[in-house]
């Protein structure tokens, strides 16, 4: 059964202090591997696709990186408006539904100013 | 452009009753899923539909149903509430791989928050 653990479950950065998230998995041939954001009370919101290890992208201060067993979300100089949940998710390949996403259960990160 | 959208937004229930949640994707967006994300953990995938049909179905009771109708929207539909189904669910849409998609971006509404009493 595909599995995402989340590493830290929470994290408090003051503003401007770099640190990175974790994302572990297993998955019997992945298809992709994503990395949502998601703000108290509101639905996740997309940030990037990883395909293949190796693979970096980036937006603004997050940079996603992928191996073939993890991925890091880095944060660089961090503003409170980075302040949310971080969910990872991973989809199998195969036969399995594409619009199924198996989540980890986050990490909540405040940055305080 | 419109993103998902999601009724009711907040809604309470008591045991054993009913509930059907709403939801219209992005305009163009053929696939339609839905997930329950309880307090403090990940979504959970409970169904996905595309063109009227479904294509997935996650480890949920048959108490959960759902359809999907010739405009892509969708309903979720909850039968003989339990506490333990109070949680956000979400729907999620995304183009088709037939439409060039890139498999897994899915564009989340802002839920329905579902409570039973």
């Amino acid at each position: 059964e595909d599995q995402v653990t989340q590493s830290p479950e929470a994290l408090r950065l003051q503003e401007g202090e770099s640190s990175s998230l974790n994302c572990s998995y297993t998955v019997s041939g992945l298809r992709g591997l994503f990395w949502y954001r998601q703000d108290p009370g509101k639905g996740p919101e997309f940030l990037f696709t990883l395909y293949s290890a190796g693979e970096e992208k980036e937006k603004e201060r997050l940079k996603a990186t992928l191996t073939k067993k993890e991925s890091f979300l880095h944060i660089t100089a961090p503003k409170p408006e980075d302040s949310a949940t971080y969910l990872c998710a991973v989809q199998a390949g195969g036969g399995t539904s594409y619009g199924k996403l198996t989540f980890g259960q986050g990490t909540i990160l405040t940055v305080h100013p | 452009d419109a993103g998902v959208t999601q009724s009711p937004t907040h809604l309470i229930k008591t045991r054993g009753q009913q509930v059907t949640l709403r939801c219209s994707p992005i305009s163009g967006h053929k696939s339609v899923s839905w997930y329950q994300q309880v307090l403090g953990q990940g979504p959970q995938f409970i169904f996905q539909y595309y063109e009227k049909e479904e294509r997935g179905r996650g480890n949920f009771p048959d108490r959960f149903s759902a359809r999907q109708f010739p405009n892509y929207s969708s309903e979720l539909n909850v039968n003989a509430l339990l506490l333990g189904d109070s949680a956000l669910y979400l729907c999620a849409s995304s183009l088709a791989p037939s439409q060039r998609a890139r498999v897994g971006e899915l564009f989340f509404g802002e839920g329905s928050r579902l409570t039973v009493l």
